[in-house]
């Protein structure tokens, strides 16, 4: 079962804006992941953040966690067209490298 | 990086036939693989955990009779739908673990399947 929530849904802005998205979720974890999806195609692994981490960086990307709120935020800089695309996060709340995926947020960029 | 594939990438079937769906790892073992369905604008939703050399693992609620899984070999998981009905019309994604702790998760490119 999914176990994770994600806000916004879906977010709208314009190139060179920046993109804040939420994910919080129920149970302890070792570790959680943010991936993209573009539309109709697969998965791509993004950033993955331990829980003795706050804070990890990967060129425009910067992923926090607050495993004492048990919520994790995932923040691009600089946005442009090519980032539009769904994001996820997921942790191994499933144990045994189970992924468990939040609901998404799509991610909209005007030119 | 390491690459997963799947096969095929989309397809359409009647009604009561069924499909196999392949999903290999190209240049890494892997003992385990997981199989996900994805609906239209929503999540992944795990299905099956799909075990080398033995019996695959299945989530709550997904028939087991119906989702046959089979990990023959280290590099080739195949989740075959027996008997597909339209409500079975969806996006299927494989991944697989690979890393120093297994932690990170590699993802086929998907299978669209459509039942007529």
């Amino acid at each position: 079962s999914q176990q994770g929530e994600e806000d916004p849904q879906a977010l709208s802005i314009q190139e060179g804006e920046n993109a804040t998205m939420n994910c919080s979720y129920k149970t302890s974890i070792n570790n959680l992941q943010w991936y993209r999806q573009n539309s109709g195609r697969g998965l791509v692994h993004l950033i993955l953040i331990r829980s003795n981490e706050r804070e990890k960086h990967s060129g425009r990307l910067r992923v926090t966690l607050d495993t004492s709120k048990k919520s994790s935020s995932l923040l691009i800089t600089a946005s442009r067209a090519a980032d539009t695309a769904s994001y996820f996060c997921a942790t191994d709340a499933g144990g045994y490298n189970k992924l468990i995926f939040g609901a998404g947020t799509r991610l909209a960029v005007h030119p | 990086g390491a690459v997963v594939s799947q096969h095929p990438s989309w397809v359409i079937c009647k009604s009561g036939t069924s499909v196999k769906i392949e999903c290999r790892s190209l240049d890494f073992q892997a003992t385990t693989m997981f199989w996900y369905r994805q609906f239209p604008k929503q999540s992944l939703m795990l299905m099956a955990t799909s075990n080398e050399g033995s019996k695959a693992t299945y989530e709550q609620g997904v028939e087991k009779d119906k989702f046959l899984i089979n990990h023959a070999s280290l590099t080739l998981s195949t989740l075959t739908v027996t008997s597909a009905h339209p409500e079975d019309s969806s996006f299927y994604i494989c991944s697989a673990p690979h890393g120093r702790a297994g932690d990170e998760q590699y993802f086929g490119p998907g299978t669209r399947l459509t039942v007529t």
